[in-house]
């Protein structure tokens, strides 16, 4: 069974520096996705970034950039000139590409921004 | 954009009671899920549909059952609520095919009494 895991619960970090939230997954499959969501408190998740596993270049999104390292099974998420809005929990996700698309979570990064 | 609106924000209910969870999305998607969310546990997938009328256990199905009767529509039901079902719920769907990404409702906050 794929198991994804995300060994910070919290992290901080102040205005406009870098942070980076660690994830690490187990899967015996070649082809898959990778995912960083986001849920700000008391709203919608939302999908931050995704990375194709066959893709060897990282994906990017604007500020956010991913660390994909197929061979370690390690998928980081970077969050650049960090800013208030960034806080949130964040989950990383892992999804096999074909059949019922379900996703598989981490346990969660709480991201505080401080001022 | 894709909307996935869940049927309340927050639930109270009583030990023993039927409780339903809708959730309704707008964009035509064949798959739709419901997750529960435990701080420390993260997201765990309990049920899930491809199609009207199909549906599939996830990894947590035990004490929980589904209805998928409209394309549109998916709801979770607790057939005896319990407090260890006190939990947040999200609702979420995709298309297909698609690259997996999924949508999601807002949660319901149910708490078990």
């Amino acid at each position: 069974a794929q198991t994804v895991t995300q060994s910070q619960p919290e992290m901080s970090v102040q205005e406009a520096e870098t942070v980076t939230l660690s994830c690490t997954y187990d899967t015996s499959e070649s082809d898959y996705y990778l995912f960083w969501y986001k849920q700000p408190p008391s709203r919608q998740m939302i999908l931050v970034i995704r990375q194709e596993a066959y893709k060897q270049q990282n994906a990017t999104e604007n500020r956010f950039s991913v660390n994909f390292q197929k061979a370690a099974k390690s998928f980081s998420l970077k969050i650049s000139d960090s800013q208030l809005g960034d806080a949130a929990m964040y989950f990383c996700a892992y999804s096999i590409i074909q059949g019922a698309q379900k996703l598989v979570f981490g346990q969660g990064t709480r991201l505080t921004i401080n001022p | 954009d894709v909307k996935v609106t869940q049927s309340s924000r927050y639930l109270v209910k009583r030990t023993g009671e039927k409780v339903f969870l809708e959730c309704v999305q707008d964009m035509d998607h064949e798959n739709m899920f419901w997750y529960r969310q435990d701080p420390g546990l993260g997201l765990r997938l309990i049920y899930f549909s491809y199609d009207v009328k199909m549906k599939e256990k996830g990894d947590i199905p035990e004490g929980y059952s589904v209805s998928r009767e409209k394309k549109e529509r998916f709801s979770l039901i607790l057939e005896s609520a319990s407090t260890n079902q006190t939990s947040m719920y999200l609702c979420a769907s995709t298309p297909l095919p698609g690259r997996n990404e999924q949508f999601f409702g807002p949660g319901t906050r149910l708490t078990v009494l």
